[in-house]
């Protein structure tokens, strides 16, 4: 069974810029979170969704925006780009959301650097 | 206040000595912890998931236990491919919230 995927790998940007980021989620999968990974703050949580529905949102200003298509695939756009940006940024997905008790499986993320 | 806290924040062993990590936690209402590994440039990699205290789960090397503060990973005779980051995480009941909040990782380094 494949895992999850995450495209693209690597992401050069320039302050100012935005960015679109994909997600496909395990095959079977309904559920899937995004998470943002640096080296000072470590995992934080971004935003969840389920049956194309935010269901959750972490404390990320409004310029973080994401969305779940039908198929369950989802994507993230990040607008007007700071330097801070700059992260390692994960995709999980579980088998429903409804269950709190279900794993995350997480992607091989996406590395952007904003210059 | 971290509401997850790892340490030590990093650990040093040699191969074959054995050693725990602790991951603190001051959430209400526990639904799971979680332990990941991660590689360096990869995702995080799922361990295990514990529910209730005095709940413990074993996979090969590695063994995690949970109190109702706190879980510990058990690392018996590591070898070098065990070094990575561990991530201890918890999902909590709060505002309808399932999304998990993470410790900051504990990167062990195992000298052959």
């Amino acid at each position: 069974k494949a895992g999850v995927t995450q495209t693209p790998r690597y992401l050069i940007k320039t302050r100012g810029q935005q960015v679109t980021l994909s997600c496909s989620p395990i095959s079977g999968h309904r559920s899937v979170s995004w998470y943002q990974q640096t080296p000072g703050q470590g995992l934080q949580f971004l935003f969840e969704y389920f049956s194309e529905t935010q269901r959750n949102k972490g404390n990320f200003p409004g310029r973080f925006s994401g969305r779940q298509f039908s198929n369950s695939r989802s994507e993230m756009n990040v607008s007007t780009l700071e330097l801070g940006d700059s992260a390692l940024y994960l995709c999980a997905s579980s088998l429903i959301l409804a269950n709190p008790y279900n794993e995350q499986f997480f992607g091989p993320g996406t590395r952007l650097t904003v210059l | 206040e971290d509401q997850v806290t790892q340490s030590p924040e990093a650990l040093r062993l040699q191969e074959g000595e054995s050693s725990s990590l602790n991951c603190s936690y001051t959430v209400s209402g526990l639904r799971g912890l979680f332990w990941y590994r991660q590689d360096p440039g990869k995702g995080p990699e799922f361990l295990f998931t514990l529910y209730s205290a005095g709940e413990e789960k074993e996979k090969e090397r590695l063994k995690a236990t949970l109190t109702k503060k706190e879980s510990f990973l058990h690392i018996t005779a590591p070898k070098p491919e065990d070094s990575a980051t561990y991530l201890c995480a918890v999902r909590y009941s709060g505002a309808g919230s399932y999304q998990l909040t993470f410790g900051k990782g504990t990167k062990l380094s195992v000298i052959p």
